[in-house]
């Protein structure tokens, strides 16, 4: 069965902390892995791996594919309340490429 | 504005009721997707349609069913609703494997 582990599930912060956010995943047919934000209402995309190694940067935020490991990380430096959000990790699976969603890590960053 | 548009935003319905959640894309994706949102459990897949014409179930299909009207919309009804369908309710499409999502609809079975 497919399963998606993220942790922590909960993580309190004050701002210009790093944070890291971890992913563990056993899927069927893996064939990428994409982290979204979540605030209030829908997720919104944040990165998309499919190569080990390779990191991916966007402004403070950075996320990286261990495939030998099965699992991804993502990083967010110098937090900021504005980074309050759950992370949600959900690789693709697949013919169709489906996503499976981990439970995410919720993150409140306090000033 | 391009995106997904999900109808309604807010819905109470009684044990036993019926209701059809709607969802339309522009983005001329051929994949569409329901997924429901549980305190704790993250997103868990209802049914997906990879192009018009087919659809298939998810993780937990059971008590909902789907249309997929057209290219740009698919529809999520629930045919006799019971408190344990109470949750949020995400519409998303994707052209390949990025999933962008519409705004949610908050449904309340009581």
């Amino acid at each position: 069965e497919d399963k998606v582990v993220q942790s922590p599930l909960s993580l309190v912060v004050h701002e210009g902390d790093t944070v890291t956010l971890n992913c563990s995943y056993e899927v069927t047919n893996f064939r990428s892995l994409l982290w979204y934000k979540q605030e209030k209402k829908a997720p919104t995309f944040l990165f998309m791996l499919t190569s080990s190694g390779i990191e991916k940067k966007s402004g403070r935020l950075s996320s990286i594919l261990d495939k030998k490991e099965l699992s991804s990380i993502l990083n967010i430096t110098a937090t900021q309340t504005g980074d309050s959000a759950i992370y949600l990790c959900a690789p693709s699976r697949g013919s169709q490429g489906n996503l499976i969603f981990g439970k995410g890590t919720k993150l409140s960053v306090k000033p | 504005n391009a995106g997904v548009t999900q109808t309604p935003k807010f819905q109470v319905l009684k044990t036993g009721q019926s209701m059809t959640l709607q969802c339309a894309q522009d983005m001329n994706h051929n994949s569409m997707y329901w997924y429901r949102q549980d305190p704790g459990m993250g997103l868990r897949l209802i049914y997906y349609s990879a192009s018009e014409g087919t659809t298939d179930k998810g993780e937990v299909p059971n008590g909902y069913n789907v249309s997929r009207l057209n290219k740009r919309e698919f529809s999520l009804r629930l045919e006799s609703a019971a408190p344990s369908q109470t949750s949020v309710y995400f519409c998303a499409s994707s052209g390949q494997v990025l999933l962008l999502f519409g705004s949610g609809t908050q449904l309340s079975v009581l």
